[in-house]
Formats: C-alpha cells, sequence, structure tokens
C-alpha cells in the first residue's frame, strides 16, 4: 500500500519569503503521479503543481516549484515570494499511473505573516 | 464549463437519519470519487464509479454506507442511520475517460450529525 508522509504539522513566514513543504512518500511502482493541492479556508480543494514520476525535470508553476528526488522518494513544495492568499492547508498526494485514486498526506497548515 | 458540484453544502442530520449526498461531475468527466475528510486530517478515499459501476469500493465503511452512479444524474453517496462519528466533509472529484492522473474536486458537502 501507498503512504504519503507530511512531517511538518504547521508552518509559518513572513510575506515575501520562501518556504518549503516536506513529503515523502512510499511504493514499490515506478510510474505515477503526485502532487500538491492547497485547501484555503473556503475548504475546496486546488491542485497547486504536478509531477509525473517518469519525468526527472521538475515541475514549476509560477511562484510553486518543487524538489523530486524519485530515489529517496521525496516531493517538496517551495513557494517563493509567499503571499497572503497563500495561507491554506497544503496536502501531498499519490497515485498511481492510469489510476486517480488519490493517497493523500495529512497536510500542513501553513501561515503567511503580513 | 461548470465544475464539479456538490449539494447540499451543509447538512445537518440527527443519529438514526439518512443522509444524501449528490456530485455532477464536470462536463464530459465519466469517473467520479469519493473522499471524506475528518476535522484536521487529510482526505480518504471512499469509492471510486463509472457510469453505473462501483470500480473500487475499499474505503467505504462496509455497512450503512452505499454509492451509485445511475446512468442518468448525479452521483449519489446515502448515509443510512448516521451516528455522530459520520460528522465530516464529504468530497466529491471527477476525471475524464482518458487518465491524466488529476482529479478535480468539489467544494465538498459538510454533514453534521446531532
Amino acid at each position: 500500500a501507498q503512504t504519503v508522509t507530511q512531517s511538518q504539522p504547521e508552518m509559518s513566514v513572513q510575506e515575501a519569503e520562501t518556504v518549503t513543504l516536506s513529503c515523502t512518500y512510499d511504493t514499490s511502482e515506478s510510474n505515477y503521479y503526485l502532487f500538491w493541492y492547497k485547501q484555503p479556508p473556503s475548504r475546496q480543494m486546488i491542485l497547486v503543481i504536478r509531477q509525473e514520476a517518469y519525468k526527472q525535470q521538475n515541475a514549476t508553476e509560477n511562484r510553486f516549484s518543487v524538489n523530486f528526488q524519485k530515489a529517496a522518494k521525496s516531493f517538496s513544495l517551495k513557494i517563493s515570494d509567499s503571499q497572503l492568499g497563500d495561507t491554506a492547508m497544503y496536502f501531498c498526494a499519490f497515485t498511481n499511473f492510469g489510476n486517480e485514486k488519490l493517497t493523500f498526506g495529512t497536510g500542513t497548515r501553513l501561515t503567511i505573516i503580513p | 464549463n461548470a465544475g464539479v458540484m456538490q449539494n447540499p453544502r451543509h447538512l445537518v442530520r440527527r443519529r438514526g437519519q439518512e443522509a444524501r449526498l449528490r456530485c455532477s461531475p464536470m462536463k464530459g468527466h465519466s469517473h467520479v470519487y469519493w473522499y471524506r475528510q475528518l476535522p484536521e486530517e487529510g482526505l480518504k478515499f471512499m469509492v471510486y464509479l463509472q457510469k453505473e459501476n462501483i470500480i473500487d469500493e475499499s474505503g467505504m465503511p462496509k455497512e450503512r454506507f452505499s454509492a451509485e452512479f445511475p446512468k442518468e444524474g448525479p452521483s449519489i453517496l446515502r448515509i443510512q442511520q448516521v451516528v455522530r462519528g459520520d460528522s465530516a466533509a464529504y468530497f466529491c472529484a471527477s476525471s475524464p475517460p482518458r487518465t491524466t492522473g488529476e482529479l478535480f474536486f468539489g467544494e465538498g458537502s459538510r454533514l453534521t450529525v446531532l
């Protein structure tokens, strides 16, 4: 069974700083997807970024980038120039290739301080 | 193109009553997933359905819970004889026939059992 571990229950940073959220996972599969989802107070799950395991290049989306270390089974999210609107719960998630059954971590509550 | 629509957004039931949660997937999406989120936790997979078929219900409690996705109409998650422990946010997500690994989430239905 796949597992996803987020070891930082809470983090806070000053606005405009850079913050990195960590995530590790465990799987015996070689092809899979990894995701970071954001859940603001409105509770809607919003996809932040995704990574295909077969791609060596780290995914980036504007201020969001990942550091994907396949051998170490690590998938951290870096948020640059953090903004107040980034305040939310962030969930790391995993799914096997060809399957959208997501396994989520327990989340990191990120607070951006003005 | 409307997103995933869930209703009701909020539902209050007394112990022993039935709860019905509805989900209309995005247009063109034929796969529906239900997830449950307990307070301060990540989302947990419950069931995966395609039209008229349950594909994977490994996360669904064996008793009192059922799900369907009929040929016409929304997917329904039904909880019979609700108990206080069923209080949670229930999220529906959908994906297109050709998998990309990405799920599109609704805004969730929050069930409160008194």
